[in-house]
Order: C-alpha cells, then structure tokens, then sequence
C-alpha cells in the first residue's frame, strides 16, 4: 500500500491567492481528517470526513477554508484568500476507525504565503 | 475543551540510557491512548498504543497508562541518536463523534 498520499510537497503562494492541498487515502479507510500544525498551537484537527460525507468542521478557522470529498479516493482543502497566518504544514491522515486504533498521517504540505 | 498536555522538552539523554516521555490528560473518558514519533521535517508516525492500565512492551519501547491518575508514558529503553525526534501523545475519548487529541509534543535529544 501506497500510504496516504499529499500533493503539493511543498507550496509558495502570495496573500490573496487560491491555494488548493490535495490527499488520497488508503484504500479501505471510511475515515479522512485534515489537520494543521504549527509550532505556537501544534496539530489542529480541521476537518473530518467518514464515508465520503463531512462529519465535523469545528476546527476550520474560517470560511476562507473549505474541503471537499467527491469520492472515497480523494479530498480536497482549499483556502481563499490565503493569509500569511495560514502558513504551516498540512497533514491529511485516514484510518478505518474514528479513533480507537491511530491513524496513519500522510507527508504533509509545507505551505507558505508570502 | 478536550487538552493533553506534555512538556516541550528538550529532553536530552546519552546514548544507552533511558528515556522518559510524560503526558496527562483532561478528559477522564478518555479511551484509547497513543504515542507518535516525528523526525524533523517529517509526519507523524504511530509507534505505540495502549487502551489499559498497566504497561505494554514493544522491543525497546514501553508505554504506560494510569487512568486514575490521567497519565500516559512512554520509557525508551537503550535510546539511540536514531530516536531524536518529537513524540506527540494523542488522546480518543471515544465518545460521540470525538476524534484523537494531539499534545504539542516533546523534543527528545539523544547525544552519542
């Protein structure tokens, strides 16, 4: 298996612009979480996705966020406007349970606004 | 609000010695408890997981969980230069839609 995957590695945007962060879980897992970590507050639930629907967005700081699953293979976090207070690394993980057995974090996205 | 607390660290040990990761909790239905290893630069990675009181051994690492006193540690016997990293403690209440809960983490620094 292949793990979780992100796209981009690594993004440079300037203030204003449309940023859109991509992830694919592991095949199998119902559920999807989008989290942000920074030094100051650490990782950040966001989001959470199980079987495709959107289960709880407490954590996204505004309506500049928004994510979006069209399928089990696939979600999407897109911020706009980006702000320079959004950057940080982004970490998409899924797991085939809320909580009870871990979840299984992808490499992140390193994003910076300028 | 839901909060795990752990000490920033660094924790710096020498090589071959023990070294001892803290956590506390807040939520006293919490259920489910984990231990997460980041290298710099890296994501996160799950290395241990207990759900009852007591210890549980895997290889060099031990994880031990007090409910009563809503305390979760873990001991990394042998610590070696290759163990430096941040441990983030993650917390599940399992209640409702309840999600893990991330400390911040502590920095552990292991000199050869």
């Amino acid at each position: 298996d292949a793990g979780v995957i992100q796209s981009p590695r690594h993004e440079v945007t300037e203030m204003g612009q449309e940023v859109t962060l991509r992830c694919k879980p592991i095949s199998g897992h119902d559920y999807l979480f989008w989290y942000r970590q920074t030094m100051m507050r650490g990782l950040e639930l966001l989001i959470y996705f199980n079987n495709n629907v959107p289960i709880d967005d407490s954590g996204m700081p505004e309506d500049r966020f928004s994510a979006k699953m069209p399928n089990a293979s696939f979600s999407t976090l897109k911020i706009q406007p980006s702000e320079p207070r959004d950057s940080a690394v982004y970490f998409c993980a899924s797991s085939p349970y809320r909580g009870n057995y871990g979840y299984t974090f992808g490499s992140g996205t390193r994003l910076t606004v300028v | 609000q839901k909060e795990v607390e752990q000490n920033s660290g660094p924790l710096s040990v020498p090589e071959g010695a023990i070294a001892s990761l803290n956590c506390t909790y807040s939520d006293r239905g919490s259920q489910s408890f984990f231990w997460y290893r980041q290298y710099s630069g890296k994501s996160p990675e799950l290395i241990m997981s207990i759900y009852s009181n007591g210890d549980k051994e895997d290889g060099r690492f031990t994880a031990q969980l007090n409910k009563a006193s809503q305390y979760v540690s873990l001991l990394i016997r042998d610590s070696q230069p290759s163990d430096s990293a941040t441990y983030l403690c993650a917390v599940n209440s399992n209640s409702g839609y309840s999600t893990l809960t991330f400390g911040k983490g502590t920095m552990l620094l292991v000199s050869p």
